[in-house]
């Protein structure tokens, strides 16, 4: 099946640090990755939305100068949270879009999550 | 605005007896309605899906129901087990599943021995 791989799976960090999270899709090509952010006992917020060889469209409220989005191929899109602080902390989640799959029976495919805290 | 609403918040249920969590949207533009199951310190899993030409769709101890007048659609788990433990969310998106997804805001279950 389709694997999403997101690395670190867990990272500590002082505030003021820029920090890098990577999203890769293992056995597919994806030509959309978004990025969520999940608050302990909340639902998935949805960040950004990425596209391959384009800027990522953020959403209402997300700074893109604090987290910046890169989708530099189509296997793997990367999120930078820059000048981290305390309040940044919180658990973040990829998810790939399969390459082609209009339609097909599972449109998203997740990774397993970063889990920052920022110290 | 919350575009899917999803209940109840939490539920606990002994073991071998039926869980449900419900889910209402609004926007009947939606077309493709998943629901996911997450356990602590991961990602959302994709548990079962279903689109609005169908009622139902059942696989394995796990069926969705789904009330296209109403706007309305249902997870039953059926003979819950300990392992069923962790928070469902309930999804929902158009363009067949091609469009951003908006989620419930999940329910905890607790599936006791």
């Amino acid at each position: 099946g389709a694997v999403v791989s997101q690395h670190p799976s867990w990272v500590i960090c002082k505030s003021g640090t820029s920090v890098k999270i990577e999203c890769r899709s293992l056995d597919f090509q994806a030509t959309t990755m978004f990025w969520y952010r999940q608050f302990p006992k909340q639902s998935l917020m949805l960040m950004a939305t990425s596209n391959e060889g384009s800027k990522a469209t953020y959403e209402q409220g997300v700074e893109k100068d604090k987290f910046l989005i890169n989708h530099a191929s189509l296997t793997l899109s990367t999120l930078t949270v820059t000048s981290a602080h305390p309040e940044d902390s919180s658990f973040y989640i990829c998810s790939a879009r399969p390459r082609g799959r209009r339609g097909g029976n599972q449109p998203q495919h997740f990774g397993d999550g970063t889990r920052l805290s920022i110290l | 605005q919350q575009q899917v609403k999803q209940s109840p918040q939490s539920l606990i249920v002994q073991k071998g007896g039926i869980s449900i969590i419900n889910c209402a949207y609004e926007n009947t533009a939606f077309d493709y309605f998943p629901w996911y199951q997450q356990f602590p310190g991961k990602g959302p899993a994709l548990l079962i899906a279903i689109r609005p030409d169908v009622s139902e769709k059942k696989e394995g101890r796990f069926t969705i129901s789904f009330n296209k007048s109403a706007k309305q659609f249902s997870l039953h788990i059926m003979d819950s087990q300990p392992g069923d433990s962790a928070t469902y969310f309930c999804a929902a998106s158009w363009d067949s599943g091609y469009s951003t997804l908006t989620f419930g805001k999940g329910t905890m279950l607790l599936v006791s021995p």
